[in-house]
Parts: C-alpha cells; structure tokens; sequence
C-alpha cells in the first residue's frame, strides 16, 4: 500500500503568515508523529498522537505551533505568525500502534520563510 | 533536549570496508532505533533493538546495545556506495516515551 504522504513538499511563504502543512498516514497506523528538522541538524519531536488518547504535545516549541488529527487519519501542523526561525523540514512519520515499533516517514515538507 | 547523540559525525570510507557509528543516550530507554536518511528524504527504518537485547543483526546491518554504559553501535559491513546516507538513532524510553534523536552520522562510502 501507499507510504505517509506528505502535502506540499515545498512551502515558501513570507514572514508572519500562516501555513498548514498536511499528513496522510499509512492506512491503519494509529500513531502518527511530526518532527522537524533545521539544515544539517537531528530531527526534533514536536507531536505525537496515538489513537483517540490526547495527543504530547510537549515538543511543539511555541504556542504558534499546533496540530490535530480528524478521524484518527489525517494529521495537519499548523504555524501562525510565521518567523524565519520556522524554516526547516517538516517530517511526518506513522507506525502500526505503539511508540516503539518501527515508524514509517514521509518526504517531509520544505518550509521557507522569507 | 536531544537524548541520542551519535559519534562520529561524518565518517568516510572505501567500498568494502565496515563502517562503525556509535550512539550515546543519557536516561533509561525501552527500545532504540536505527534509521537512515539519504539526502532530502525522509527517514528509513532499519532496525530495533530492545533493551533486555544486546545485540541483532539484519542483513548487512549488526547493532549492539550496553544499557550500563547507554551507548549503541552500528556496523554496516561490507560497505557500499549506496550506504552513503544520514544514519540516526532514537532513543524510545522513560514514562512520557519520550521520542529523541540524535544529530546523525554522515556516512560517505567512496567506491
């Protein structure tokens, strides 16, 4: 079957507006995780969901970041007031039910701020 | 705060020769993970380790594991040009299951 999609998998924007950035899980994955990653650097967790459970929200770095996830499928990220700091890729990954069984990634989306 | 921190971070190498990248972590963990990651993709899963584990191989691939001195090692034998890639772990552990990784190593295989 079809791997996590990401959507777009480039975003160039201007400083201060807002994006969505969208993830379609692997069909039946109940968790689903987003990170981001800065040029050159490690991925840094931002949220995790699992199931209906109310989802970790301890890595989001501001409250300009949040995200849901409707129907326990499709997951948006959304960053208000955007800033230059913002600019990194944002990855998706899904796995099967729990926290410690192998996650699927998607291509990440590539966001630019001017 | 980052919990996996891998060494070394660029390593390069012959095709033929074994590559070896190690991987610290700083608090109790349930499972560690290897993935890789080719340039401007997303990541793939290579292979898991448990804690109560110490040591796994796959293919090519041997991971070990010492939860006293909580570090990790990846060997990749045989090295090919295409193992050229990012390899990241992740430290899965604690009771917020805490989801980290480290910088990366920079694997260059010349062939």
């Amino acid at each position: 079957g079809a791997g996590v999609s990401q959507s777009p998998s480039n975003k160039v924007t201007e400083k201060g507006k807002d994006v969505e950035l969208r993830c379609d899980p692997i069909s039946g994955h109940t968790a689903l995780y987003w990170y981001r990653q800065s040029l050159g650097q490690g991925l840094e967790f931002l949220i995790y969901f699992q199931g209906n459970s109310a989802p970790d929200k301890s890595g989001l770095p501001s409250d300009r970041f949040s995200a849901e996830r409707t129907g326990g499928s499709v997951s948006t990220l959304t960053i208000q007031r955007t800033q230059q700091e913002d600019s990194a890729v944002y990855l998706c990954a899904s796995s099967l039910v729990a926290v410690d069984q192998p996650q699927h990634f998607g291509d990440g989306t590539r966001l630019s701020i001017l | 705060s980052q919990q996996g921190e891998e060494d070394p971070q660029a390593l390069s190498i012959q095709e033929g020769e074994n590559a070896t990248m190690n991987c610290s972590y700083k608090t109790s963990i349930n499972n560690l993970q290897w993935y890789r990651q080719n340039s401007g993709r997303g990541l793939v899963h290579l292979i898991l380790i448990r804690s109560n584990e110490r040591e796994k191989h796959s293919g090519r691939l041997r991971v070990t594991l010492d939860t006293s001195k909580k570090s990790s090692s990846l060997l990749i034998t045989a090295s090919r040009a295409a193992d050229t890639a990012s390899y990241f772990c992740e430290g899965i552990g604690g009771s917020n299951y805490k989801l980290t990784f480290g910088k990366g190593t920079l694997l260059t295989v010349n062939p």
